[in-house]
């Protein structure tokens, strides 16, 4: 079956700090990836995807790319800033593009 | 963007009672609707597919008549946890899939269920 791995948090990092996130997969056949974003109180925002791959996602200065050799889809940003203070879930989907496997989250606390 | 509503944010309640959750898209008209529980420190588990007009399809292991799911308009999709007891105490989130559009999911802000 499906399944996602994220690195454990909570992260904290200073503000301007290099930020990853690890997030490793198993799937049956070429899975979508996704990073979903949850700031405090607000319900999951799709931050960036990558469909097959070597593509990259971005949005926000935040990046990832679809390795399919290492089976990874790591989540990476330059420079974080306390704006960024969320929840990060890394998600597949295969076959249905709406039905997704979500990974354990990652809470990011940015301090300045 | 679009936006989706859960209520209540959270609710607390006796064991044997049972409570509903309600998810709206208040944007957008939704085909489908997902449900899913997390527990602390775990991931989101999906539970169940809710599509307009018909019954919900339930996720290997979620029992249908625990877990009421209705899905009476393109806007609305309601979760009863019926006779609820102290193990179905988790966040439930919703998320919506708009009429038209492929790939896009937007989610409600969860609902926190405590049961006593």
């Amino acid at each position: 079956g499906n399944s996602v791995t994220q690195m454990e948090g909570p992260v904290t990092l200073s503000e301007e700090a290099f930020l990853t996130i690890n997030c490793t997969y198993t799937a049956t056949g070429y899975p979508s990836l996704f990073w979903y974003v949850q700031y405090p109180g607000e319900g999951l925002q799709l931050l960036l995807k990558a469909t097959k791959a070597d593509d990259k996602g971005s949005n926000k200065g935040f990046e990832a790319t679809y390795r399919k050799e290492t089976t990874s889809f790591h989540l990476e940003k330059g420079s974080v800033q306390v704006s960024d203070s969320a929840v990060y879930f890394c998600a597949l989907s295969t076959g249905t593009a709406s039905k997704l496997t979500f990974g354990t989250g990652t809470r990011l606390q940015v301090t300045l | 963007g679009a936006v989706v509503s859960q209520h209540p944010s959270w609710v607390i309640c006796k064991s044997g009672t049972s409570v509903k959750i309600e998810c709206r898209s208040l944007d957008f008209q939704a085909t489908t609707m997902f449900w899913y529980r997390q527990f602390p420190k775990q991931s989101l588990m999906l539970m169940a597919t809710s599509n307009e007009g018909s019954k919900a399809t339930y996720e290997q292991g979620v029992e249908k008549d625990k877990f009421l799911i209705n899905h009476a308009s393109l806007t609305l999709s309601t979760l009863t946890v019926t006779s609820a007891h102290p193990e179905d105490s988790s966040f439930y989130i919703c998320s919506a899939h708009p009429r038209g559009i492929t790939g896009e999911l937007f989610f409600g802000e969860g609902s926190r269920l405590t049961v006593l």
